[in-house]
C-alpha cells in the first residue's frame, strides 16, 4: 500500500564502509529523486532519474552512486562512507520530466544514516 | 538561477491562533511555488502548490498561500492552529524553465503552544 519505500530505515556504520539504499515506488511515476537532510534539516536534491536516465546529478562526490534498474527503482550506493555522509536520505517520486519543476513530489519515509 | 528564503527557523502560536509561515524567492523567470510538510520521523508532503492559475492557493489540513508577485512572496496561512499541524514547513521554488531543478527552503519548524 506505501507509495514511496525504503529500506533501511536507519543505518548504523564504520567510516570507510560501502553501503547502499533502496527505494521503490508504485505510482507508476516516470521519474525518481535521491534528496538529503542535514543535522539543521537542510533538503538538498542530489540526483534525479527519469525513465532510468540520469537527468540531475547534483555536486555530490562520485561516492555516491545512483542506479536504476527500472522506473520503479533508484537504489543509491555510497561508497567509503565518510563521517559527514550522516544525514537522513529521502528519495522521491513525481510524473514529468525528470527535474521536479511543476510536479507534486512523493517523498519516502527517508533512511537516517549514522557514520562512525 | 532561483532561491527561497524562509523567514524564522522556529515559529511558536497558541493553540487555534493564526499560523503565517513566510516565505520570499528569487527567480529570474515566472515561478512554480510550493509548501510541504514534514512530521516528525516521516517524509515531506505537499501541502500546496502554486503554478501560475490562481493567486490564492488552498491546500490541505486547512493551509492557503498567496503569491504575491510585487513582494515576491508566498507565505502560507492557517485561520486556526491545531496541535496537529505542529511539523517542519518547507518552502519550495523552481521555475518554468524545464531545465531547472526545485529549490528547497531552510524549514521553518512550527510549535503550537496549548
Amino acid at each position: 500500500d506505501t507509495a514511496v519505500s525504503q529500506t533501511p530505515k536507519y543505518l548504523v556504520t564504520q567510516m570507510g564502509n560501502d553501503k547502499s539504499i533502496k527505494c521503490e515506488q508504485n505510482l507508476g511515476h516516470d521519474t525518481m529523486y535521491w534528496y538529503k537532510q542535514d543535522s539543521k534539516k537542510f533538503l538538498k536534491i542530489m540526483f534525479s532519474y527519469n525513465n532510468k536516465e540520469l537527468i540531475i546529478n547534483e555536486t555530490v562526490p562520485n561516492r555516491f552512486s545512483p542506479k536504476s534498474p527500472d522506473k520503479a527503482h533508484l537504489n543509491l550506493h555510497i561508497n567509503s562512507l565518510e563521517l559527514g555522509d550522516s544525514a537522513v536520505y529521502f528519495c522521491a517520486s513525481s510524473q514529468g520530466s525528470g527535474t521536479g519543476y511543476q510536479e507534486t513530489q512523493y517523498f519516502g519515509p527517508g533512511t537516517r544514516l549514522l557514520v562512525l | 538561477a532561483q532561491s527561497v528564503t524562509q523567514l524564522g527557523s522556529h515559529v511558536s502560536v497558541s493553540e487555534g491562533a493564526l499560523v503565517l509561515l513566510r516565505c520570499n524567492y528569487s527567480s529570474s523567470v515566472p515561478p512554480y511555488l510550493f509548501w510541504y510538510v514534514q512530521y516528525p520521523n516521516q517524509g515531506l508532503q505537499l501541502l500546496l502548490k502554486y503554478t501560475s492559475a490562481a493567486t490564492l492557493v488552498k491546500g490541505i489540513n486547512g493551509f492557503e498561500a498567496e503569491f504575491k508577485k510585487s513582494e515576491t512572496s508566498f507565505h502560507l496561512t492557517k485561520p486556526s492552529a491545531h496541535m496537529s499541524d505542529a511539523a517542519e514547513y518547507f518552502c519550495a521554488v523552481s521555475d518554468m524553465n524545464r531545465d531547472d531543478k526545485i529549490i528547497f527552503g531552510k524549514g521553518t519548524r512550527l510549535h503550537i503552544l496549548p
